[in-house]
């Protein structure tokens, strides 16, 4: 079925170093793909998206590009704020245009 | 745009009492809202599948007479949580899905916690 592997936290990271959050699909046909972001105490807000193969994802320095060949969408940014601190969720359109989620990966910017 | 708020934000209630929680989307219509469950530094599960003016879809293992789902607007899901227990403590997270998109817009979650 449809599913989604991303690597487990927590990531500590001090300010200003770089991010990288891995996520794998499974290959059936070509889904969208998503990453999520939620901060403590709240609901998921939608931080990227790519819809087909190559197209690459961007919002607030972050950027995720779509791999097909990998079947990989991992999470990068250049340079982490303490605000980054965060739990991300890697995501794919599934049937029904349900969303699968990873696990989550728990992000903590240390200043 | 596309904002979905739910209500409350927290709840708390004793056990075998039942709690109504709603979603609204404030800016769109949406004819299909989905709900999950979020237990501690887990991801989100899919709880069910609410439709306007229909049955809700429910997931493999959701008990649907325990989570009641009403769907009677195209701006409002509400998710019963009948005869509560403690075991019922959760974050439930509502999304409304926008058309012609059929992008996701998620509520900012409501805390349940069973005394």
């Amino acid at each position: 079925g449809d599913s989604v592997t991303q690597m487990e936290g927590p990531v500590t990271l001090s300010e200003e170093a770089f991010l990288t959050i891995n996520c794998t699909y499974t290959a059936t046909g070509y889904p969208s793909l998503f990453w999520y972001v939620q901060y403590p105490g709240e609901g998921l807000q939608l931080l990227l998206k790519a819809t087909k193969a190559d197209d690459k994802g961007s919002n607030k320095g972050f950027e995720a590009t779509y791999r097909k060949e990998t079947t990989s969408f991992h999470l990068e940014k250049g340079s982490v704020q303490v605000s980054d601190s965060a739990v991300y969720f890697c995501a794919r359109k599934a049937a029904g245009n349900k969303l699968t989620f990873g696990g989550g990966t728990r992000v903590l910017v240390k200043p | 745009g596309a904002v979905v708020s739910q209500h409350p934000s927290r709840v708390i209630c004793k056990s075998g009492t039942s709690v109504k929680i709603e979603c609204r989307s404030l800016d769109f219509q949406a004819t299909t809202m989905f709900w999950y469950r979020q237990f501690p530094k887990q991801s989100l599960m899919l709880m069910a599948t609410s439709n306007e003016g229909s049955k809700a879809t429910y997931e493999q293992g959701v008990e649907k007479d325990k989570f009641l789902i009403n769907h009677a607007s195209l701006t409002l899901s509400t998710l019963t949580v009948t005869s509560a227990h403690p075991e019922d403590s959760s974050f439930y997270i509502c999304s409304a899905r926008q058309e012609p998109t059929y992008e996701q817009y998620f509520g900012p979650g409501t805390r349940l916690t069973v005394t």
